[in-house]
């Protein structure tokens, strides 16, 4: 399997200010034929289901606010949230789905 | 709008059977794969299961393989998952997943809660 990595578990951000959580996976999942990576972002809110943010690494999901952005290539990628907003307390997943598809354990995002 | 809505979860004995389903609209249903994701309460997301579009090809993460079995009904929209021999570790948030396209996960359900305790 895949294994996911996310970093760190926790964080707290001021309003307004930046937050950043970070993804590693055991191995690449840069697809080299097409050239795009497998990783997907997900957030999640209590009492709601996962709500699909970017894929492809870097490709913002219908709908979602524009500071959500991706970055990333091969084994290591990043989810920004600039100017963090009360309503973006939640947990955040990386997901790839190269090969089957595992889940970083989660980084829990609070307003400090 | 896409909608999957779960239903069929609850208590469970140690080696009692469950059967969830996840009733969708909004989309063409046989267009999709479907899968299945559980978490465990205050852990992460684990992929359980997937069935093709067609409902031929399933397959299942090795911790519940030969325990659950996943099906379709092309006529009613829905996707199940047979649940048997239930343990204590199964407990969890399960939720049926829209499969995008390009592979990843787009929509999910509201997650149906089964708990397997004495």
């Amino acid at each position: 399997d895949i294994v996911m990595t996310q970093s760190p578990d926790s964080l707290a951000v001021s309003l307004g200010e930046r937050a950043t959580i970070n993804c590693r996976s055991n191995q690449s999942v840069l697809y080299s034929a097409n050239n795009k990576n497998y990783l997907a972002w997900f957030q999640h809110k209590p009492g709601q289901p996962p709500k699909l943010l970017l894929y492809w690494a870097s490709t913002r999901e219908s709908g979602v606010p524009d500071r959500f952005s991706g970055s990333g290539s091969g084994a290591d990628f990043t989810l920004t949230i600039n100017s963090l907003q009360a309503e973006d307390v939640a947990v955040y997943y990386c997901q790839q789905y190269y090969k089957s598809w595992t889940f970083g354990q989660g980084t829990k995002v609070e307003i400090k | 709008d896409v909608q999957l809505v779960e239903s069929g979860g609850g208590l469970v004995q140690p080696g009692g059977s469950l059967r969830l389903s996840c009733a969708a609209s909004g989309f063409t249903f046989s267009d999709y794969y479907i899968h299945w994701v559980r978490q465990v309460p205050g852990k992460g997301l684990l992929w359980v299961a997937r069935i093709s579009d067609d409902g031929i090809v399933t397959t299942y993460a090795d911790s519940v393989r030969g325990r659950f079995t996943v099906s379709r009904d092309r006529a009613k929209n829905t996707a199940y998952l047979q649940m048997t021999s239930l343990r204590a570790e199964d407990t969890a948030t399960y939720y049926c997943v829209r499969l995008a396209a390009g592979g990843n996960y787009d929509y999910w359900g509201q997650g149906a809660q089964v708990t397997v305790s004495p």
